[in-house]
């Protein structure tokens, strides 16, 4: 089984789509989750940092359910610029210096 | 924010020639910094994470002695591809780990590295 593993791409959507991305990660004692967007040939951004009690940013809103060990990435209204691949991204533990990427889940979004 | 500033951006050369890229962390100190590639549609492979003042600690199936890894600052890492082939042709992206809590990643812009 793999460290991170992500929903598989790709994910064709119209504008305006709600669209929702998993990943699963296989240590109970991962710290850190994160969920990067990466254009084509492009390095990761950072999208958001993902917290035990959820967060949103605008139109983004991750989850994390550590019970389940699995994170979520939801992204409403979608427009055309939100097409890339979404990386997820895990760190097995504070302090650690490995970090665990996702396969990574590609977007389009089509008018 | 962080910024991890990578060059060059792209670079193509002979087969047989090594190519040096360069990592520096432009306003903080990055004492651990990573190395990845990346093949065309597919995710980013670590290579090795580049320890300041050590030596790098490589990924299973990576050369260590292919792909050099220095660290001798608090701000720059480089890699060097020596005797590069058309097969090491692809994406490089250097990483530094940010400080805090949330210990983020910054990432480089990345290097096409191209092998004639």
């Amino acid at each position: 089984r793999k460290e991170v593993e992500q929903d598989p791409g790709p994910f064709n959507v119209p504008e305006g789509a709600t669209v929702a991305f998993n990943c699963t990660y296989s240590n109970s004692a991962s710290q850190s989750f994160f969920w990067y967007r990466q254009d084509c040939r492009k390095e990761p951004k950072l999208l958001m940092s993902v917290y035990s009690s959820g967060n949103e940013d605008g139109r983004f809103t991750a989850q994390l359910n550590r019970a389940s060990q699995y994170i979520s990435l939801l992204i409403r209204d979608s427009k055309l610029s939100d097409s890339a691949t979404y990386l997820c991204v895990v760190n097995p533990n504070t302090g650690g210096f490995k970090t665990i990427f996702g396969a990574g889940t590609r977007l389009f979004v089509k008018a | 924010g962080a910024v991890v500033s990578q060059h060059p951006s792209r670079v193509i050369c002979k087969s047989g020639t090594s190519v040096k890229i360069e990592c520096r962390s432009l306003d903080f100190q990055a004492t651990t910094m990573f190395w990845y590639r990346q093949f065309p549609k597919q995710s980013l492979m670590l290579m090795a994470t580049s320890n300041e003042g050590s030596k790098a600690t490589y990924e299973q199936g990576v050369e260590k002695d292919k792909f050099l890894i220095n660290h001798a600052s608090l701000t720059l890492s480089t890699l060097t591809v020596t005797s590069a082939h058309p097969e090491d042709s692809s994406f490089y992206i250097c990483s530094a780990r940010g400080t805090g809590r949330d210990e983020k990643l910054f990432f480089g812009s990345g290097t096409q590295l191209s092998v004639l």
